[in-house]
């Protein structure tokens, strides 16, 4: 399975921009890169996936490196409530699995 | 929000009784998956189903059991409890394969052996 690598932990301030990155150097052709964070006490929730373009939704954007090796979450300001851990995983090929990793615990700084 | 239901939320159980855990969905949707959560670990995969009946083990599936006899309800059990299952066991569902369907996750179940 194609694993990603990403730092434990980072912090922003708060209304500044965050990249968040991801190292996935065994993707393959077909994967999709997929980010999902989990705020306390709760389950992870959805916030963005892509392919070989950049990607915006009204939560954030994907960066993906033109080699696809590698890629950045972007959350453009960020607030007291993004303070969750950020995972970036890979669908697996020939599979239907979702790997999670150990994800980049963001804080926000007030 | 998706429809998922998990339950019970909260259980503490003895070491070497037997555990079900219970993940059901309204959206009918066809993939379903197990995961547990642990301090230092991240989310890990236990079990994940592609259709009623059709299932298969992920990362860490020693120790549990899972079955799925309809849509909506994916099952998994531990046969004897032991205290390295103290855990937070999150359920998640999707609809499709693939890069437009998006995994939606339960609340979690939190299980205590003792």
């Amino acid at each position: 399975d194609a694993k990603t690598t990403q730092p434990n932990s980072m912090e922003s301030n708060e209304e500044e921009p965050v990249h968040l990155p991801c190292n996935h150097s065994t993707i393959s052709g077909t994967d999709y890169i997929h980010w999902y964070r989990q705020l306390p006490s709760q389950g992870p929730e959805y916030v963005i996936h892509g392919l070989t373009s950049n990607v915006n939704n009204r939560m954030a954007s994907l960066a993906i490196a033109e080699d696809r090796k590698s890629s950045t979450l972007i959350l453009h300001r960020a607030t007291l409530r993004d303070a969750a851990v950020y995972y970036c995983i890979l669908s697996a090929p020939g599979t239907y699995k979702y790997i999670f990793g150990t994800g980049t615990r963001l804080k926000v700084l007030a | 929000d998706a429809g998922i239901t998990q339950s019970p939320r909260h259980k503490v159980t003895e070491t070497g009784t037997p555990v079900t855990l219970r993940c059901h969905q309204t959206e009918n949707h066809r993939y379903m998956y197990w995961y547990r959560q642990d301090p230092g670990h991240g989310l890990r995969l236990i079990h994940y189903s592609y259709g009623v009946k059709d299932t298969d083990k992920g990362e860490v599936s020693d120790g549990y059991s899972v079955s799925r006899s309809k849509t909506e309800d994916f099952l998994l059990t531990l046969e004897s409890a032991t205290s390295s299952q103290t855990s937070v066991y999150f359920c998640a569902i999707s609809e499709s394969w693939g890069s437009y369907s998006p995994l939606h996750f339960g609340n979690g179940t939190r299980l205590t052996v003792t």
